[in-house]
């Protein structure tokens, strides 16, 4: 079965960086792209943009250019999300997620990321 | 960009009542509308696509409908497992998918 499966929480202080990773397995995972989506505390969820595990090309989300970078190990079936130059308000969930036909059945369970000095 | 508006944000509700969301989109998307729930702690599941479409495994009770800009999530008899918060997603524009900003259903 399809499971994406990301690391665990992180705690940062501003102006660190952080590496999340989703692993993905039960499927070819150059077929699909991966997406990431935020959820700050109390908020929806927030598509910050997709790769495409064919061509490791990224595509951003308005907002999320510059400090977040989307990165593939295909090797190991892997997509990662970095952010540097964490602020406060980075703190959220970030979820992976996939597709499949017009909607996102495949979640990751979620990172926590908490930045905090 | 696309932005979804839910309606309402919150709402109170007693286990077998009918319940009724609505998310409106900033232009229309046609029939690429998503529904899905989240319980605290989990990711999002999926309940509808394509505006009416049953995901497998989600109770009938659960139905969509709408076209263009306007959509409607309904719940037929609430059951106690269907207190979470809910959200729109439309799947139009390829490239900048987005989401409502929730409807929370809570018990009365």
């Amino acid at each position: 079965q399809v499971q994406l499966v990301q690391s665990g929480s992180e705690l940062k202080k501003p102006g660190a960086s952080v590496k999340v990773s989703c692993k993905a397995s039960g499927y070819t995972f150059s077929n699909y792209a991966i997406n990431w989506v935020r959820q700050a505390p109390g908020q929806g969820p927030e598509w910050m943009g997709w790769i495409s595990t064919d061509t490791g090309n990224p595509t951003y989300a308005q907002g999320f250019t510059g400090r977040f970078v989307f990165s593939l190990d295909t090797s190991v079936s892997t997509a990662y999300l970095q952010i540097s130059s964490l602020k406060a308000e980075d703190t959220a969930v970030y979820y992976c997620a996939r597709a499949g036909g017009s909607r996102w059945p495949y979640w990751g369970q979620g990172t926590l990321v908490t930045v905090s000095s | 960009d696309i932005q979804m508006t839910q309606s309402p944000s919150s709402l109170s509700a007693s286990v077998g009542d009918r319940v009724t969301i609505t998310c409106r989109a900033s232009q229309s998307i046609s029939g690429h509308l998503n529904w899905y729930q989240q319980k605290p702690g989990k990711a999002p599941k999926v309940l509808i696509y394509d505006v009416s479409t049953l995901e497998s495994g989600v109770p009938s009770r659960f139905s969509g409908s709408g076209s263009g800009t306007d959509f409607t999530l309904t719940i037929g008899s609430l059951q106690p497992e269907d207190f979470a918060t809910y959200y729109c997603q439309q799947t139009y524009n390829t490239n900048t998918w987005s989401f409502g900003q929730g409807t929370k259903v809570e018990i009365k």
